[in-house]
C-alpha cells in the first residue's frame, strides 16, 4: 500500500530553522516528491519539488535522502506567516498524487 | 494572477439532494482534479480529468460523478448527498503531461455540510 507519512504537528520558535520530515517508504525510482502548504482558510499552495537532488527556492529547501525513502522540507527562518499545514506528496505519474496527512506547524513568537 | 475558482465556499444541503460543485481555472491547464479533505485523512483524490470530456476515477469515486464539457471548467456532482459526504472539497489544476514536475494549483475549497 502506497503511503506517505508525516508527524501530526511540530512547533518552532520564530526566526529559527524548521525541519519537516516525510517518509515515503514505497516510493519508486521515478516518483517526484512535492511539498505543499495550506494556510488557514485557503487551499494548498505549492512549495517545492524534487526527484533525487536537494533543491532550493525562495520559499524553502528540500533535502532528499539518498535512498529516496524520506525527505525533509527546510524552512531556514520560520516566521509567524509560516504557520500552516505542510503536506508532502508523491507524483507517481498516474495523476494520482499520494498526499500525506500533513504536519501542522506552529510558530511561536 | 492565476486562479482556480470554486463557485461556493460554504454549502448546506439535505440528505438526498443533488449537489453541484463548480470549478473554473484561467490558466489553460489540461488537467483538473477534485480532492476531498478530512481531518486525519489528508487529501484524497475523487476524480481527475486530463482533457475535455475525459475523466478517470481517483481513490474514492463512490457516490460522486464529474463533468468536463469545457477545458476551463470541472464539475463535481453528488447525485444524492449523504451525511458522510460532509467534507471540504478542493479543486486543482495542472499543466503536466504525464509524470513530471508540474505544480498543482488549488482553489480555496468548498465546505459542504449535509444534514
Amino acid at each position: 500500500d502506497a503511503k506517505t507519512t508525516q508527524p501530526n504537528s511540530m512547533e518552532s520558535n520564530e526566526e529559527e530553522p524548521v525541519h519537516l520530515p516525510c517518509n515515503h517508504s514505497t516510493i519508486s525510482g521515478t516518483d517526484y516528491i512535492h511539498w505543499y502548504r495550506q494556510l488557514p482558510s485557503q487551499g494548498p499552495e505549492y512549495v517545492i519539488h524534487g526527484l533525487t537532488s536537494n533543491v532550493n527556492n525562495r520559499m524553502a529547501s528540500l533535502a532528499i535522502a539518498e535512498d529516496r525513502k524520506s525527505s525533509t522540507l527546510i524552512l531556514h527562518r520560520a516566521t509567524l506567516r509560516d504557520a500552516a499545514v505542510y503536506y508532502c506528496t508523491r507524483d507517481s505519474g498516474t495523476y494520482k498524487y499520494i498526499f500525506g496527512t500533513g504536519t501542522r506547524l506552529k510558530v511561536l513568537a | 494572477d492565476v486562479k482556480v475558482t470554486q463557485s461556493s465556499r460554504y454549502l448546506v444541503k439535505r440528505t438526498g439532494e443533488k449537489v453541484f460543485l463548480e470549478c473554473v481555472q484561467d490558466m489553460d491547464h489540461e488537467n483538473m482534479f477534485w480532492y476531498r479533505q478530512d481531518p486525519g485523512l489528508g487529501l484524497r483524490l475523487i476524480y481527475f480529468s486530463y482533457d475535455v470530456k475525459m475523466k478517470e476515477k481517483g481513490d474514492i469515486p463512490e457516490g460522486y460523478s464529474v463533468s468536463r464539457e469545457k477545458k476551463e471548467r470541472f464539475s463535481l456532482i453528488l447525485e444524492s448527498a449523504s451525511t458522510n459526504q460532509t467534507s471540504m472539497y478542493l479543486c486543482a489544476s495542472s499543466s503536466m503531461k504525464g509524470q513530471g514536475t508540474g505544480e498543482l494549483f488549488f482553489g480555496e475549497g468548498s465546505r459542504l455540510t449535509v444534514l
